[in-house]
């Protein structure tokens, strides 16, 4: 049992390159979701899913875009990468009401220049 | 205004010693209340959740909430040095039309227990 994974763990991207960044879970959980962790401003949400085919825009969305195709994936896509998205990156997962637990995964740091 | 306030630190403190952390809060629609732990270059881990105004022990911890105040607090008793990490407040209010509980998080306090 894996919990929740995600790859890459570290990359550079140069400004206006794209990437993807691919969080899968093996806890059978109906909810995920992408935060972003930057210095002094805390985790804050990108993106989430509440079940297979569905995603909904979160605190910070712009410059993002997620697709939850299978329901142990969530990818976070980058189509224009800006230095203002250094960042570090995680996935979480909850088995079913957004009051359950979310498990974290180990982050992607993510560096563009 | 931030809608959590939580000082960074960071709080160095010797072994053995009683923690006390603190999160204050503006949205008086938070009914849930959380604790994450992160340790460097970890995700966060839930520690400890409540709903209620007063305490709830789990072992060393102790999770307090006053919902009059717009104050929680964690309190870490025989802190050890394994306790040494980065704690995250969290609060959550109502189900949104999407059937979705913004969880706000605390930027954190930085913790060390020196041996």
């Amino acid at each position: 049992n894996a919990g929740v994974t995600q790859t890459p763990k570290f990359r550079v991207l140069k400004t206006g390159q794209s990437m993807t960044l691919l969080c899968a879970q093996d806890m059978n959980h109906e909810y995920m979701y992408w935060y972003r962790q930057d210095p002094g401003m805390g985790l804050r949400l990108i993106h989430y899913s509440v079940g297979e085919g569905t995603t909904a825009k979160g605190e910070v969305p712009d410059g993002y875009n997620v697709s939850r195709l299978k329901k142990q994936n969530f990818l976070l896509g980058l189509e224009s990468a800006a230095p203002s998205q250094t960042s570090v990156y995680f996935c979480a997962s909850s088995y079913n009401l957004p009051l359950d637990e979310q498990y974290f995964g180990p982050g992607t740091r993510l560096t563009v220049t | 205004q931030k809608e959590v306030e939580q000082d960074p630190g960071p709080l160095s403190v010797p072994e053995g010693a009683i923690v006390s952390l603190n999160c204050t809060y503006s949205n008086s629609a938070f009914q849930y209340f959380m604790w994450y732990r992160q340790y460097s270059r970890k995700g966060p881990e839930l520690l400890m959740y409540t709903y209620s105004s007063g305490n709830k022990e789990d072992g060393r911890f102790t999770a307090q909430v006053d919902k009059s105040s717009k104050y929680i607090s964690l309190f870490i008793r025989d802190s050890q040095p394994s306790d040494s990490a980065t704690y995250l407040c969290a609060m959550s209010g109502p189900l949104n039309s999407g059937g979705y509980q913004k969880v706000t998080f605390g930027i954190g306090t930085k913790l060390q227990v020196i041996p």
